[in-house]
């Protein structure tokens, strides 16, 4: 199947600093990706969807001016959290979808101290 | 507001056990999906159902659709320790970009 990559895997990062997280579909090109965020022992929740050349589209609740996303290339779509602050500690997912399929990344773990 | 409710939430079985997982809806769904997510990493695709009353086999694993398309099934025949981790059923509403609404999540242990 296809195969989606995340980097970095891990990050831990100082309260008030920034951190980008980037996706990568490796075999396929997706027009559109998506973001999730993953509390712990809990279900993924939909942050938004990020659309090639055009703006993301965030879900209700979402602060676009603090969950940047660029989707520059159709390989390529990245995170950005702004002015991180312990509360955005979680993990973070993203997808491209290909076809009806959606494939996911292996994951973020952002750690804000 | 969490549009699929799964149930159970946890469940802890011995190897060689059947289990059922509920996946459950008021809403119509295009599509559904049933991942399965171990720890620290991303989702990966088990099945994706779309007509209603569909059922399908993955080895030991049965899905199957409602009728009404509102609801699914995830029958595990014979659970081995390989089956632990967490199930999540997905669903798609209207067509386009196909956002998926993930479901509340199954906790499934199996021990030898």
């Amino acid at each position: 199947g296809a195969v989606v990559s995340q980097h970095p895997s891990r990050v831990i990062c100082k309260s008030g600093t920034s951190v980008k997280i980037e996706c990568r579909s490796l075999d396929f090109q997706a027009t559109t990706m998506f973001w999730y965020r993953q509390f712990p022992k809990q279900s993924l929740m939909l942050m938004a969807t990020s659309n090639e050349g055009s703006k993301a589209t965030y879900e209700q609740g979402v602060e676009k001016d603090k969950f940047l996303i660029n989707h520059a290339s159709l390989t390529l779509s990245t995170l950005t959290v702004t002015s991180a602050h312990p509360e955005d500690s979680s993990f973070y997912i993203c997808s491209a979808r290909e076809a009806d399929t959606q494939y996911f990344g292996p994951g973020t773990r952002l750690t804000v101290l | 507001t969490q549009l699929l409710e799964q149930s159970p939430q946890f469940l802890s079985i011995q190897e060689g056990e059947n289990l059922t997982v509920y996946c459950n809806s008021s809403s119509v769904f295009s599509s559904l999906q049933w991942y399965r997510q171990e720890p620290g990493e991303g989702p990966v695709l088990l099945v994706t159902v779309v007509t209603g009353g569909e059922v399908k086999k993955l080895k030991r694993l049965t899905f199957q659709f409602g009728d009404a398309r509102k609801d699914s099934s995830l029958h595990i025949t014979a659970a081995q320790t390989g089956d632990t981790g967490l199930y999540l059923c997905a669903g798609a509403q209207g067509t386009g970009f196909q956002k998926l609404v993930f479901g509340t999540g199954t906790r499934l242990l199996v021990s030898p």
